[in-house]
């Protein structure tokens, strides 16, 4: 089964700062998806950025970019110009066909 | 707003009692997933159907069920329940094609008394 690790349970970045949360998978395929949701004090999942593994591209969207790192399988979230909006818990997810499958997830506190 | 719809947002109940969580996917799509949230604690994977068809099943107890009808609503039924069942469930939907994202709805609070 695949599996998906967040070695971080938590984090901290200072404001305007940059940070970076680390996501592993396991997977023998070599076709799938990966995403890192954001999951603020109101619960509510918003999906962060998306990479698909066949491009080498890392993704970027805004102040937030990935390291995808195929060979290692490895999919870190960069944020940039940290704020304090970005307080939250985020989620690495790895999608092959129908299933989803999400890390425990990383706490992050952004300090003023 | 994801497009996702759940209701009720909050529900009490006490123990050994039975509910049912409802779901509303975004406009077209066919997949919809059920998640549990312990207080703190990351996604757990429930139960997914596909266009009305079970296709995947994670850690459900016996003790829960699940359905997607035709229009492509579903429910969770969650019976003789106790207070570790208390958490956020959510639900989530996704396009067809197998690699979109999951679009979540708000979740349901669930607190058993």
């Amino acid at each position: 089964a695949q599996t998906v690790t967040q070695s971080q349970p938590e984090m901290s970045v200072q404001e305007a700062e940059t940070v970076t949360l680390s996501c592993t998978y396991d997977t023998s395929e070599s076709d799938y998806y990966l995403f890192w949701y954001k999951q603020p004090p109101s619960r509510q999942m918003i999906l962060v950025i998306r990479q698909e593994a066949y491009k080498q591209q890392n993704a970027t969207e805004n102040r937030f970019s990935v390291n995808f790192q195929k060979a290692a399988k490895s999919f870190s979230l960069k944020i940039s110009d940290s704020q304090l909006g970005d307080a939250a818990m985020y989620f690495c997810a790895y999608r092959r066909i129908g299933q989803f499958y999400f890390g425990t997830g990383t706490s992050l506190t952004v300090i003023p | 707003d994801s497009g996702v719809t759940q209701t009720p947002k909050h529900l009490i109940t006490a123990t050994g009692q039975r509910v049912t969580l409802r779901c509303s996917p975004r406009s077209g799509d066919l997949s919809v997933y059920w998640y549990q949230q312990s207080l703190d604690q990351g996604l757990q994977f429930l139960i997914q159907y596909y266009n009305g068809e079970e296709r995947a099943k994670g850690n459900i107890l016996e003790r829960f069920s699940a359905q997607q009808f035709p229009d492509l609503h579903s429910e969770l039924n969650l019976s003789s329940l106790e207070l570790g069942d208390s958490a956020l469930y959510f639900c989530a939907s996704s396009p067809q094609g197998a690699y979109t994202e999951a679009f979540f709805g708000q979740g349901t609070r669930l607190t058993v008394v």
